[in-house]
């Protein structure tokens, strides 16, 4: 079965950093590409950064550009979203997902989600 | 980037309906166009991927149709569990979008 647990989330005041991870299991890991994707509270959906398989190729949306990284260790089936610099308009449910990079690119298996709150 | 307009934002309906619930991108994204449902305190799931193909275990009442700029998402004959937020995205140019959504209510 296809599992992905984010973890990491929490309360952080402005200015701060966080890290997020996702562990995953139940497939492949190395051979993903993988994302992170948030939704702010009632709000929609929106992607956030991408990575290759061998962490190769890292891609941003323009809003976290220079202050998120995104990496993995394909060792411990982990992924992560290194936060930093986080600002009010950050809050929101983070989650990870699988990439078919293959098929139409779409995210297919979803983990539950953690919480970032941003506030002072 | 890549604009993804979403129509209608909400709905009321009633279960048995036909619902459809359309996406258009403000660029050409050959059939690069998926649909999620997601409901409340949930992650999204996949319906149907590359704009018309049905993701596994996926009731066959959801369909996608459209290439190009415009899309559709049909749902057949609305069931209780269908009421929800639907959201459409577009993998084809990074960054990828997603539509603003649709949420399905009962009338």
């Amino acid at each position: 079965e296809v599992q992905l647990v984010e973890s990491g989330g929490g309360l952080v005041q402005p200015g701060g950093s966080l890290r997020l991870s996702c562990a995953v299991s139940g497939f492949t890991f190395r051979s993903y590409w993988m994302s992170w994707v948030r939704q702010a509270p009632g709000k929609g959906l929106e992607w956030v950064a991408n990575i290759k398989q061998d962490g190769s190729e890292k891609y941003y949306v323009d809003s976290v550009k220079g202050r998120f990284i995104i990496s993995r260790d394909n060792a411990k089936n982990l992924l992560y979203l290194q936060m930093n610099s986080l600002r009010a308009e950050d809050t929101a449910v983070y989650y990870c997902a699988r990439v078919l990079y293959w098929r139409a690119r779409e995210f297919d298996y979803w983990g539950r989600g953690t919480l970032v709150t941003v506030s002072s | 980037d890549i604009q993804m307009t979403q129509s209608p934002s909400s709905l009321s309906t009633s279960v048995g309906d036909r619902v459809t619930i359309t996406c258009r991108a403000s660029q050409s994204i050959n059939n690069y166009l998926n649909w999620y449902q997601q409901k409340p305190g949930k992650a999204p799931n996949l319906l149907i991927y590359a704009a018309s193909s049905l993701q596994s275990g996926v009731p066959s009442r959801f369909s996608g149709s459209g290439s190009g700029t415009d899309f559709t998402l049909t749902i057949s004959s609305l069931q209780p569990e269908d009421f929800a937020t639907y959201y459409c995205l577009q993998s084809y140019s990074s960054p990828p979008t997603f539509g603003g959504g649709t949420k399905v209510e009962i009338k």
